[in-house]
């Protein structure tokens, strides 16, 4: 059976610096995996999606990589701002799935 | 603007009652998906449907109905046979030809406990 974990649950950083969120799967027959933004009382924000055959995908400050082998996937935030403040959730659809299991989240707070 | 409308915002629920959850999308979109969250968790998904007429029990289905005779609508209802139903329900819809696309979400509703 699939689990996601995302470490840490949460982190305080000051505006600036650059960070690294951390997701593990324990099945490496991945279709994609996802990372979400979410915002207090909102729904999800879908921020990069990564085949399994991709091993990265960038979108402005955010990259994110993958490496089915060792069950892990990174998201890459550069030169955090205060507005990056939310809970970042990363999610894997199975191989034979339309299913999305997905972490419990890192909560993050970029300081001014 | 498309996009996927949850409703209501908040919904309370008295005991043995039965409460029905929206959920409208003009996306265009084959697939929608139910999943509830609880604080400090992931999301676990409640039902699937990838087309009108059809659907799929998720992880967590009891307790929980759904009826998709719309393209554009998925509601659920949450009967007094679930025993904890507070959470935050969230609705999201995809398309499914070409497998890689990712999922988008509502704005989710709310439901507590009377």
């Amino acid at each position: 059976k699939q689990e996601v974990t995302q470490i840490p649950a949460a982190l305080s950083v000051p505006e600036g610096e650059n960070l690294v969120l951390n997701c593990s799967f324990t099945d490496s027959a991945i279709y994609n995996l996802q990372w979400f933004r979410q915002d207090p009382g909102k729904g999800l924000t879908s921020l990069l999606l990564i085949q399994s055959s991709q091993r990265e995908q960038t979108s402005g400050r955010l990259n994110a990589s993958l490496d089915k082998s060792s069950g892990r996937s990174t998201l890459y935030i550069a030169a955090s701002q205060p507005g990056d403040s939310a809970t970042y959730l990363c999610a894997v659809r199975g191989s034979s799935s339309y299913k999305l299991i997905f972490g419990s989240g890192t909560r993050l707070l970029v300081r001014p | 603007d498309g996009g996927i409308t949850q409703s209501p915002k908040y919904l309370f629920r008295k005991e043995g009652q039965n409460v029905t959850l929206s959920c409208e999308q003009n996306l265009n979109h084959d697939a929608m998906y139910w999943y509830r969250q609880d604080p400090g968790q992931g999301l676990r998904l409640i039902y699937y449907s990838q087309i009108v007429n059809d659907f799929q029990k998720g992880d967590i289905a009891e307790g929980y109905s759904v009826s998709r005779e719309k393209k554009e609508s998925f509601p659920l209802t949450v009967t007094s046979a679930q025993k904890n139903p507070t959470a935050f329900y969230l609705c999201a819809s995809s398309i499914v030809r070409g497998g890689n696309q990712p999922q988008h979400f509502g704005d989710g509703t709310r439901l507590s406990i009377l």
